[in-house]
């Protein structure tokens, strides 16, 4: 089975732009969720998304917005960037319905805005 | 914020038993103790969790104090590879949510 893949690796965008970023999810998994994780700090989950709706959400401004497909691939938006949203944005993907020890993460965009 | 406490960094000899610890003092009954790694550049990986009884898979044990206020992750034969930040986490099994993750423990493996 494949696991999560995410695009791209890295990148770099000017504040106040908007930046794309895509997941691949699991094979079998239906549920995907986007951590923030800056240097040094554990991940901080943004959001999740599971049948294509925004079931969970933490505590992140309205500017990161997402999307899930019925494939089950997902995407983070992230518009007027700012400094601070520099870091490495995680997916995990997992089945809802089942334990939870399948959270499956991928490597990571790394984002740094300047 | 995160349920639990762990010490900021360890180090382990090559070969060695390595033996993390996690405190969760406000663990409900219903709330599992879940290990999760992060090798450099990489999305954490799941390892082992557990609710009160000790667990073992061909990674690593876990170790759950009988008032289930504490918890050790022992990695039995340590190698390079294992340098990573271990995080210990508290939820309930099979709920849709977040992980929350702490600071961790980072491990470094010497030779």
């Amino acid at each position: 089975e494949t696991g999560v893949t995410q695009s791209p690796t890295h990148l770099i965008k000017t504040r106040g732009q908007q930046v794309t970023l895509r997941c691949s999810s699991q094979s079998g998994h239906n549920t995907v969720s986007w951590y923030q994780q800056a240097l040094g700090q554990g991940p901080q989950f943004i959001f999740q998304y599971y049948r294509e709706e925004e079931n969970g959400r933490g505590n992140f401004p309205p500017r990161f917005s997402g999307l899930q497909f019925p494939n089950y691939s997902s995407e983070l938006n992230v518009n007027a960037l700012e400094l601070d949203d520099s870091a490495l944005y995680l997916c995990a993907s997992s089945r809802t319905g089942r334990a939870n020890y399948g959270y499956t993460f991928g490597s990571g965009t790394r984002l740094t805005v300047v | 914020d995160a349920k639990t406490t762990q010490p900021t960094s360890m180090d382990c000899a090559e070969g060695r038993a390595a033996n993390l610890p996690c405190n969760h003092s406000t663990i409900s009954g219903n709330e599992y103790v879940y290990w999760y790694r992060q090798i450099h550049s990489q999305g954490p990986q799941y390892i082992i969790h557990g609710l009160k009884n000790n667990e073992t898979n061909e990674m690593a044990s876990l170790i759950i104090t009988e008032d289930r206020k504490s918890s050790t992750l022992i990695l039995p034969h340590a190698t390079l590879r294992d340098t990573a930040v271990y995080y210990c986490i508290v939820r309930v099994e099979g709920s849709q949510g977040n992980l929350i993750f702490g600071k961790g423990t980072k491990l470094s493996v010497k030779p």
